[in-house]
């Protein structure tokens, strides 16, 4: 069974450019979760999507931050202007539902600049 | 809203050693928990889940336990090995699935 896939695998900006990720779930995982990692830190939790639709955005900066999941499929998240702070690890997860174990992309490392 | 922590932040053994790691979280009030592992550049894979309603759970030479009403879970690591090294992240799930991660504990297993 592959993994959940994400890219680019590495990325460097400069501030106030825009950067998008993409994350593929496993195939059949209803739930997609976007997470911010720091270095340092445990992942925060930016949005999570059950099939196409968010189910938690709480912690996204939405001034700057986008996220969609069209078709309930693959997502993308974007940033939009990129500032100094936004340096991270962007960790993709999916599940089977809300209630299953979540499975963990290897992360798109972002330095901002 | 919940708070995760983990001590040590990092520890370093030698190979053979069984050792601890711990973590704590402020509410009590969690539908389970969770321990992963981190490699580094790599993402996280998932170790263990305990419910809430379990007071531990083992695979293999892993053991995690879980005290809700004190807020408290540990992970066993029984005969380390240097392949073990990595960090280790707890995670509680206070609800609809968000789940609320610590610091880590970076673990070095030396031979």
């Amino acid at each position: 069974e592959a993994g959940v896939a994400q890219s680019p695998r590495y990325k460097i900006i400069e501030k106030r450019q825009s950067v998008a990720f993409w994350c593929n779930p496993i195939s059949g995982h209803a739930t997609l979760y976007w997470y911010q990692q720091i270095l340092g830190q445990g992942p925060k939790l930016l949005i999570q999507f059950q099939n196409n639709g968010v189910v938690d955005d709480s912690q996204l900066p939405k001034d700057r931050f986008s996220a969609e999941r069209l078709k309930g499929v693959d997502s993308t998240l974007k940033i939009q202007p990129a500032k100094l702070e936004d340096s991270a690890v962007y960790l993709c997860a999916s599940s089977l539902n809300s209630a299953e174990t979540q499975y963990f992309g290897p992360g798109t490392r972002l330095l901002v600049l | 809203k919940q708070e995760v922590t983990q001590i040590p932040a990092a520890l370093s053994v030698p190979e053979g050693e069984n050792l601890v790691l711990n973590c704590s979280f402020t509410d009590s009030a969690i539908y389970n928990l969770q321990w992963f592992r981190q490699d580094p550049g790599k993402g996280l894979t998932s170790l263990l889940l305990i419910q809430s309603s379990q007071r531990e759970q083992t695979s293999g030479r892993l053991n995690a336990s879980l005290d809700k009403s004190s807020g408290r879970s540990t992970l066993y690591i029984a005969a380390s090995q240097p392949g073990d090294s990595a960090t280790y992240l707890c995670a509680v799930n206070s609800g609809y699935s968000t789940l609320t991660f610590g610091k880590g504990t970076m673990l070095l297993v030396s031979p």
